[in-house]
């Protein structure tokens, strides 16, 4: 297992268009993070699941924000109707427990033009 | 609500020498994790060092060791023997679920 991997690496998006982010986690933890990042700040927690459900959504996280984990594997993160606003790093990271560590991907970095 | 502050935006020591990063919580809860991250530029976040609650002693993980005073909600991370890879920014994690992290410290070397 060569860890969490987050695809695409780097988006450039025009105001206003959708766009997807993909996160597979290591295979065998059960718990999905995604956080938000801007810089110079500490990650901002978005949203996260344990196998296929998703237990708990940021009240900060507009409706534009949709999170899936199908299956329980990889998950993906939509934004509708990008704002400049959201143009920072995603971060996806998955653990075993809760009482275990998490593992982070290299993140996504979304600039919206 | 939980909540992790980190007082220190920036800090900088000599190789070699000893630094120590401050981190306080607030909680509710008797039983959590706390944990320090480390994010080099451009890198990903990577674990450094984790404290059960319910244990009374620090965690020590090579250079890097934790004062863990439960009571006044205090998590400070102490760097023996800086190197200049220890340059990065780092993070104090509270976990219940999910985690919540501080604003982060911005570590720097000096040669």
């Amino acid at each position: 297992d060569t860890g969490v991997s987050q695809d695409p690496r780097h988006k450039i998006t025009k105001r206003g268009q959708n766009v997807t982010f993909r996160c597979d986690p290591i295979s065998e933890h059960n718990r999905l993070y995604w956080y938000r990042q801007t810089l110079g700040q500490g990650p901002e927690f978005l949203t996260y699941f344990q196998n296929e459900a998703q237990l708990e959504k940021s009240r900060l996280l507009s409706d534009r924000f949709s999170a899936e984990r199908p299956k329980g594997s990889f998950s993906t993160l939509e934004i509708q109707r990008t704002e400049q606003g959201d143009s920072a790093m995603y971060l996806c990271a998955s653990s075993y427990y809760t009482n275990t560590e998490a593992f982070f991907g290299q993140g996504t970095r979304l600039t919206v033009v | 609500a939980q909540t992790v502050t980190q007082s220190q935006p920036e800090m900088s020591v000599q190789e070699a020498e000893t630094v120590t990063l401050s981190c306080t919580y607030d909680t509710s809860e008797s039983d959590y994790y706390l944990f320090w991250y480390k994010q080099p530029p451009s890198r990903q976040m990577i674990l450094v060092i984790r404290q059960e609650a319910y244990k009374q002693q620090n965690a020590t993980e090579n250079r890097f060791s934790v004062n863990f005073q439960k009571a006044a909600k205090s998590f400070s991370l102490k760097i023996s023997d800086s190197q200049l890879g220890d340059a990065a920014m780092y993070f104090c994690a509270y976990r219940s679920a999910p985690e919540l992290f501080g604003q982060g410290t911005r570590l720097t070397i000096n040669p």
